[in-house]
């Protein structure tokens, strides 16, 4: 069976510290791959797709970039946070057209 | 575009009472609908989905909806809720292939 792994599961950083969160899939190969944000108080933001090695989609400009480096891996960076990076960052995998998206358990990311 | 209303932010009712989470969209094509649902600082879990066919899903954990295309809803229902329903609940749309567009989701609150 597929499963997404994600870590870690929270976090705190500084304002200005570079970012790396990681999310990794088992049991499927090229996935649609997923970042989405969630503010607090909002519903969820997406942030970046990807439908295949190094190729990467981004929603909405900001202070974040995205890598897939590997077929079943994909990864959230940042070389600089700031505070307004705050939120929680979920994964998610999607196994084929208009069917659902699997998500991670999710990262808690708080900027001091 | 598309874009997917939650209507309520927050919905308290007392256990083993009805519920209805309502959730409203608009999209120029045809779409495909989904509610998710997360409890505390976990990921999101589907509930159910709606494809095509029949217009009333059910879903896991005693959940259903019911898909109306002239009111362009998918409302969420349960008839007796528990305190172990309580969390957020995301309606979503899906477009170009599995992305994903989430209303801004809706606390429910099982007060025993």
């Amino acid at each position: 069976s597929q499963t997404i792994h994600q870590w870690p599961a929270t976090l705190v950083q500084p304002v200005g510290s570079p970012l790396s969160l990681e999310c990794t899939v088992e049991g499927t190969s090229n996935p649609n791959l997923y970042w989405y944000r969630q503010a607090a108080g909002r519903g969820l933001q997406l942030l970046f797709y990807s439908v295949g090695i190094g190729q990467i989609s981004s929603e909405v400009p900001q202070n974040l970039s995205a890598s897939r480096p590997q077929d079943r891996q994909f990864i959230l960076s940042s070389k600089k946070l700031l505070l307004s990076d705050s939120g929680f960052y979920l994964c998610a995998w999607g196994g084929g057209p208009n069917t659902e998206a699997f998500f991670g358990q999710g990262t808690r990311l708080t900027v001091v | 575009a598309q874009s997917v209303t939650q209507l309520d932010s927050q919905v308290p009712v007392f256990e083993e009472a009805p519920v209805e989470l309502r959730c409203n969209y608009s999209s120029s094509v045809s779409v495909y609908l989904f509610w998710y649902v997360q409890y505390p600082n976990q990921g999101l879990q589907l509930l159910l989905k709606y494809l095509s066919g029949s217009t009333l899903v059910k879903g896991i954990n005693g959940f259903e909806a019911e898909f109306n295309k002239s009111q362009t809803s998918f409302h969420l229902r349960k008839p007796s809720v528990h305190i172990s329903d309580t969390a957020e609940y995301f309606c979503a749309v899906s477009r170009a292939g599995n992305m994903l567009t989430f209303g801004g989701g809706t606390r429910l609150m099982v007060k025993p």
